[in-house]
């Protein structure tokens, strides 16, 4: 167990569709990371928040949308939901930004039918 | 930009024997930072081992170690003993340093099973 919790495990929705993933990281750590792991686009980062504000952004798309709350727990906003957006979404969390140990969550399983 | 490549997309190996995973990245930076993750069928993702490249001794942990060739941007994974735990797909990835954050890049995997 990481200490990085992140909900829900699955999630099935239909195209159109709006969802929200969300992620705890472990206690004490600053950074989160967010990932999508797809068959055809493999592993691909998404951004980075660190202490509530944006810090690095990949290949995230437009209608992707995330934050880090005051909290330090962090939501993934995902619209327009398309078939190809169907992934396992992971989280993961550091003690600091670009400190290399990230600890990863379970992740969050989306299908989009 | 920088890119990881594992030409290998799967592998088998003997329980007790040992394999060698490999994995080339491209970047032009001079300070940054290699890893291998395990991702078993659960689809948690597991650090390995981590590599520093200003570090020229290459890193170990218990039966997995690296050989890593800076010049020829070379980062393979060496498992010894295999167990049957060791079953997973395993990523290389780089990470950057720098102020704009630890973001991974990952390669495309390499499917690893381990036969009894």
């Amino acid at each position: 167990d990481s200490g990085v919790t992140q909900t829900p495990k699955h999630l099935i929705t239909a195209t159109g569709q709006r969802v929200t993933l969300r992620c705890s990281p472990r206690s004490g750590d600053l950074s989160v990371y967010w990932y999508q792991q797809s068959l055809d686009q493999g592993l691909q980062f998404l951004i980075q928040y660190y202490n509530g504000e944006e810090r690095a952004k990949g290949n995230i798309l437009e209608r992707f949308s995330a934050q880090q709350f005051p909290d330090l727990h962090s939501e993934l906003n995902l619209s327009s939901l398309e078939l190809g957006d169907s992934a396992l979404y992971f989280c993961a969390s550091s003690v600091d930004a670009g400190v290399y140990e990230q600890y990863f969550g379970p992740g969050t399983r989306l299908t989009v039918t | 930009a920088q890119t990881v490549t594992q030409s290998q997309p799967e592998m088998s190996v003997q329980e007790a024997e040992t394999v060698t995973l490999s994995c080339t990245y491209d970047t032009s930076e001079s300070n940054y930072y290699l890893f291998w993750y395990k991702q078993p069928p659960s689809r948690q993702m597991i650090l390995v081992i981590r590599q520093e490249a200003y570090k020229q001794q290459n890193a170990t942990e218990n039966r997995f170690s690296v050989n890593f060739q800076k010049a020829a941007k070379s980062f393979s994974l060496k498992i010894s003993d295999s167990q049957l735990g060791d079953t997973a797909m395993y990523f290389c990835a780089f990470m950057k340093l720098g102020n704009q954050g630890g973001k991974l890049i990952f390669g495309q995997g390499t499917e690893l099973s381990v036969k009894p």
